[in-house]
């Protein structure tokens, strides 16, 4: 079946602009997760969603950031007002309720 | 909070040796997952191996075997038999029992030398 994607592939932008990042998880995986990747480091924690909700959003690091799941399947991260630091690789993820968690291919975030 | 730690930035083996990657963590929580991820440069991350905190068994993939040692909190991944095709960045990552999320150290380049 199909793995986790996530569109765009690369997404370039000015600062200041808002931007929205899609990812559409594995089939029938009720947990989906996103993390930010700066260059040079590993992938950190933003939101984590079970189902429709977000279970957990400590990492979320300001007001900026926003994401939804609305149907329990698709889920868009949205960054409003977006700064240089914004700048990193972008992965979803998603898996059975706490079981193996699934990668997509990220979205590269540029903000010149 | 719980924290991963590599302490190696780069490393390098020669194909069809073999090679250990380090990583330690921290945590105060008895029931943990540990994992070591694959990341090549087309970014997708890869699970290579998973251990059970509460398994005393090192867990084994094929070529790829961790060394898992509880008590001073340290989970190394060994490859046997290094092939091309391993070279990429390799993550420590953390989960603990009662968590969704993953806790990842900051990665080893590995480079295989044919």
């Amino acid at each position: 079946g199909a793995g986790v994607s996530q569109t765009p592939s690369n997404k370039v932008t000015e600062k200041g602009k808002y931007v929205e990042l899609r990812c559409d998880p594995i089939s029938g995986h009720t947990a989906l997760y996103w993390y930010r990747q700066s260059l040079g480091q590993g992938p950190e924690f933003l939101i984590y969603f079970q189902g429709t909700g977000a279970a957990d959003d400590s990492g979320l690091p300001n007001d900026r950031f926003f994401a939804v799941r609305p149907e329990g399947s698709v889920s868009t991260l949205k960054i409003q007002r977006t700064e240089r630091g914004d700048s990193a690789v972008y992965l979803c993820a998603s898996s059975p309720r706490m079981g193996e968690q699934f990668f997509g291919p990220g979205t590269r975030l540029t903000v010149l | 909070a719980q924290t991963v730690t590599q302490s190696q930035p780069e490393m390098s083996v020669q194909e069809a040796e073999t090679v250990t990657l380090s990583c330690t963590y921290d945590t105060s929580e008895s029931d943990y997952y540990l994992f070591w991820y694959k990341q090549p440069p087309s970014r997708q991350m890869i699970l290579v191996i998973r251990q059970e905190a509460y398994k005393q068994q090192n867990a084994t993939e094929n070529r790829f075997s961790v060394n898992f040692q509880k008590a001073a909190k340290s989970f190394s991944l060994k490859i046997s038999d290094s092939q091309l095709g391993d070279a990429a960045m390799y993550f420590c990552a953390y989960r603990g029992g009662s968590q969704g999320n993953l806790i990842f150290g900051k990665g080893t380049k590995l480079s295989v030398k044919p």
